[in-house]
């Protein structure tokens, strides 16, 4: 059975902090990695990663894939309140003509003043 | 602005009644997705289509029921069969079944009374 586990499942912090969130996934016919952010209602897209070691980054926000160890991180520098969210990650994978994403449990972190 | 629009956004259920909540996209996507997130779960895969006139069962699709009978819109009756159906739902598009990247609505959160 496929499976994305996200760890920690619940992160407090100060602002100014950076934090790492985990992603490990056991996926079949894998050939993605997605991040999104949920911060009230719908999650919005942060990152795909297709390719091993090669690191994707948006402003403070940065993230890589490991394929022959099987995880993804995501790294947050200079954290701010608004970073507060609970950050999802999904295993794509591809099979029967289409492609689906398995999705982890997601990390809520919490930045506070 | 091209999105997803579900409603209600809160939705009260009545022990043995039926509640269809509405999903509708003009993005000019393919498929269309439902997922029901549970405090502290992942997302999990409700029902799915990636064409008109067809659908597919995901991995929790006993005590729901889709249609999709234009392009635009997937609406998700939850039926008396569901037994805790309360939870937070969303749905989702992308722009063809090989895509990657999903598009997620506002969500609709439904409660039993």
């Amino acid at each position: 059975e496929d499976k994305v586990v996200q760890s920690p499942l619940s992160l407090v912090v100060h602002e100014g902090d950076t934090v790492t969130l985990n992603c490990s996934y056991e996926v079949t016919n894998f050939r993605s990695l997605l991040w999104y952010k949920q911060e009230k209602k719908a999650p919005t897209f942060l990152f795909m990663l297709t390719s091993s070691g090669i690191e994707k980054k948006s402003g403070r926000l940065s993230s890589i894939l490991d394929k022959k160890e099987l995880f993804s991180i995501l790294n947050i520098t200079a954290t701010q309140t608004g970073d507060s969210a609970v950050y999802l990650c999904a295993g794509g994978y591809s099979g029967a003509g289409s492609y689906q994403l398995t999705f982890g449990k997601g990390t809520k972190l919490s930045v506070i003043p | 602005d091209g999105g997803i629009t579900q409603s209600p956004k809160y939705l009260f259920r009545k022990e043995g009644q039926n509640v269809t909540l509405s999903c509708e996209q003009n993005l000019n996507h393919d498929a269309m997705y439902w997922y029901r997130q549970d405090p502290g779960q992942g997302l999990r895969l409700i029902y799915y289509s990636q064409i008109v006139n067809d659908f597919q069962k995901g991995d929790i699709a006993e005590g729901y029921s889709v249609s999709r009978e234009k392009k635009e819109s997937f609406p998700l009756t939850v039926t008396s069969a569901q037994k805790n159906p309360t939870a937070f739902y969303l749905c989702a598009s992308k722009r063809f079944r090989t895509a990657e990247k999903l598009f997620f609505g506002s969500g609709t959160q439904l409660s039993v009374l």
